[in-house]
């Protein structure tokens, strides 16, 4: 089974519109994150949600807004696309309070916004 | 602020050859420090981690130690395969939960 799932996989869209990517995981986490990967492969945190409360929010542009329904959920809605967030998009969860800080990663979504 | 650096790539090596990634970091505190890689196409896996001075992670034939007076944590293989051929990230994380990643370096081995 796989422990963190993203879903759509790639995502091909025009500027300016609006789209969602989803985040399940199944290992009973209770923090869950995305990230942003560019072209160049650099990874930047974007947000962190802690037993669906706002952890971490970087500098981000508001119009990217991540919901947290319930502890294995986390989504990332995206209004008004611009060509700039062109990139592979990952989800992560780990379990806090612990040693243990291993963060799992979903596979990630590619958005193209053209 | 917390800051990993890794050598750049594309780092180029035949197969059995000897493998060191070089990473260092700037952090406030006592880092965990960790080494994820990304075949292609895939997400993140995690890879080795030590959470305290002098900790060795080791994985996969992989190993990083974890070098506070250099503030360190390369990582090295005895002898490389094919399949090893990935972008290698360091990685750091304090007291938040989030992590810092560096640039990534890319490994290709060669037949």
């Amino acid at each position: 089974d796989t422990a963190v799932s993203q879903t759509p996989k790639y995502l091909v869209t025009q500027m300016g519109n609006d789209k969602s990517i989803k985040c399940e995981q199944n290992l009973g986490h209770d923090t869950m994150y995305w990230y942003k990967q560019d072209s160049k492969k650099f990874l930047k945190i974007m947000f962190s949600y802690n037993n669906k409360e706002l952890i971490i929010n970087e500098t981000v542009p508001n119009r990217f807004s991540p919901k947290s329904p319930d502890k294995a959920h986390l989504n990332l809605h995206i209004n008004s696309l611009e060509l700039g967030d062109s990139a592979v998009y990952f989800c992560a969860s780990s379990q806090e309070g612990g040693s243990h800080y291993e963060q799992y990663f979903g596979p990630g979504t590619r958005l193209t916004v053209t | 602020g917390n800051s990993v650096t890794q050598m750049e790539g594309p780092v180029t090596l035949s197969e059995e050859a000897f493998l060191t990634i070089n990473c260092t970091y700037t952090a406030t505190g006592y880092p965990s420090l960790f080494w994820y890689v990304q075949y292609p196409g895939e997400g993140l896996q995690l890879l080795l981690k030590a959470t305290k001075a002098d900790d060795k992670g080791s994985n996969k034939g992989f190993e990083a130690t974890y070098r506070k007076e250099t503030t360190s944590f390369h990582l090295e293989k005895g002898s490389v395969q094919v399949s090893d051929s990935a972008v290698y990230f360091c990685a750091l994380r304090t007291g938040f939960q989030k992590l810092v990643f560096g640039t990534g370096t890319r490994l290709l081995v060669s037949p």
